[in-house]
């Protein structure tokens, strides 16, 4: 796992709420991204970020929304535009076109 | 979009016995890069192989790549139990900036 963290392990949404995960890392990398995972399957890229204050939607972006204030950190907000958030969720982060290096994981459910 | 296709999706195999798994993709690419994933967690990074490189090792591990039949396989030596896992190829494509994945080869060695 690295350097990069991400809380909570796991995270219960009710009907309507928005909820954010939690992504650091402590290894001075520019680049930070945001993947979903569904069960059975591989990642599929919700938004990256190659700069601070500055990010770009992946293939799924539709129903989350990100921030990059720090070079350290690029929380995730699941809003409730998304409809079928239940899934495990992953952030890495690397050198741009370099290896990315994943935190734990955040396997979120709905109530 | 899964760019990376891996081939079979599922193997199982006699501990040590070798295991081999393959990875197709569609478009060109600057690197190509290999995940473990145990279930439930993050993913842990195993090989990274450039465009211009045709074969990499690591410890146990064999990674050819071949550009003109855009395809990647990866060799396991001698396994192991605790080589139970899935298994991604994820491909560093030019023109974008973050990993596509493919769908995973679930390994599952037997002692």
């Amino acid at each position: 796992d690295g350097g990069i963290t991400q809380s909570p392990k796991y995270l219960f949404r009710k009907e309507g709420q928005n909820v954010t995960l939690s992504c650091e890392q402590n290894l001075n990398h520019d680049a930070m991204y945001w993947y979903r995972q569904d069960p059975g399957q591989g990642l599929r890229l919700i938004y990256y970020s190659q700069i601070v204050n500055d990010f770009q939607k992946g293939d799924i972006a539709e129903g989350y929304s990100v921030s990059r204030e720090k070079k350290e950190s690029f929380p995730l907000t699941v809003t409730s535009a998304q409809k079928n958030p239940t899934a495990f969720y992953l952030c890495a982060s690397s050198i741009p076109g370099e290896t990315q290096y994943f935190g734990p994981g955040t396997r979120l459910l709905v109530l | 979009s899964q760019q990376g296709e891996e081939d079979p999706q599922a193997l199982s195999i006699q501990e040590g016995e070798n295991a081999t798994m393959n990875c197709s993709y569609k478009t060109s690419i600057n690197n190509l890069q290999w995940y473990r994933q145990n279930s439930g967690r993050g993913l842990v990074h195993l090989i990274l192989i450039r465009s211009n490189e045709r074969e990499k090792h690591s410890g146990r591990l064999r990674v050819t790549l071949d550009t003109s039949k855009k395809s990647s396989s990866l060799l396991i030596t001698a396994s192991r139990a605790a080589d139970t896992a899935s298994y991604f190829c994820a491909t560093d494509a030019a023109g974008r900036r973050a990993l596509t994945f493919g769908s995973g080869t679930r390994l599952q060695v037997q002692p």
